[in-house]
């Protein structure tokens, strides 16, 4: 596709379930980057991957939360026994080439609360 | 002190005015620097890149850059209310490909 392809656009979980939230990158973009942005906030950093190699996780604030890309392409950013201070929106976003250079494209992103 | 600083506003400007943002950043080895614009509700949009200094101009918008200050800005020209909308500042430090936001100036065009 044209952009940055993320679902659901919203999702809606009870405190402890888990969910799965999806990013397709833009097409031949390497790096994969992960954001959480709450509310009044800028985008907080999460975890980057180059190609289907993790690189950064350093941004991920628990064990809980998992990401992964195995192919290259898409990712799925998976948060375990949700907690209310989950309540966010993840953004994600892509970018041509990897290094400090490369702009970063983002999705719409997925609004998550946790009831 | 974070690392990457904005004022939050709202920063109201007249319609035909232009627009100042600034940005301060903490890390001197900081080497690439982006300009977002967000409407509420929507995803952040890429509007201006900058890596060396001195002035970069698109459009009605321009960047600049101060490295010996560690501080960088973005210039709207003949503001439009469509303008209106939270503008971030992000800064590639080092060698990390992350980037660090700021919190955003939310900029306000009056009619």
């Amino acid at each position: 596709g044209a952009g940055v392809s993320q679902s659901p656009r919203y999702k809606v979980a009870k405190r402890g379930q888990d969910v799965a939230l999806r990013c397709d990158p833009i097409s031949g973009h390497v790096s994969l980057f992960w954001y959480q942005q709450a509310l009044g906030q800028g985008p907080e950093f999460l975890t980057y991957f180059q190609n289907e190699a993790q690189l950064d996780k350093s941004g991920l604030p628990s064990d809980r939360f998992f990401a992964e890309r195995p192919e290259g392409s898409v990712s799925t950013l998976k948060i375990q026994r949700t907690q209310q201070e989950d309540s966010a929106v993840y953004l994600c976003a892509s970018s041509l080439a990897g290094g400090t250079s490369g702009s970063q494209h983002f999705g719409d992103g997925t609004r998550l609360s946790i009831l | 002190q974070k690392e990457v600083e904005q004022n939050s506003g709202p920063l109201s400007v007249p319609e035909g005015a232009i627009a100042s943002l600034n940005c301060t950043y903490s890390d001197r080895v900081s080497q690439s620097f982006f300009w977002y614009r967000q409407y509420s509700g929507k995803s952040p949009e890429l509007i201006m890149s900058i890596y060396s200094n001195g002035d970069k101009e698109d459009g009605r918008f321009t960047a600049q850059l101060n490295k010996a200050s560690q501080y960088v800005s973005l210039l709207i020209r003949d503001s439009q209310p469509s303008d209106s909308a939270t503008y971030l500042c992000a800064v590639n430090q080092g060698t990390a490909s992350k980037l660090t936001f700021g919190t955003g100036t939310r900029l306000q065009v009056t009619l």
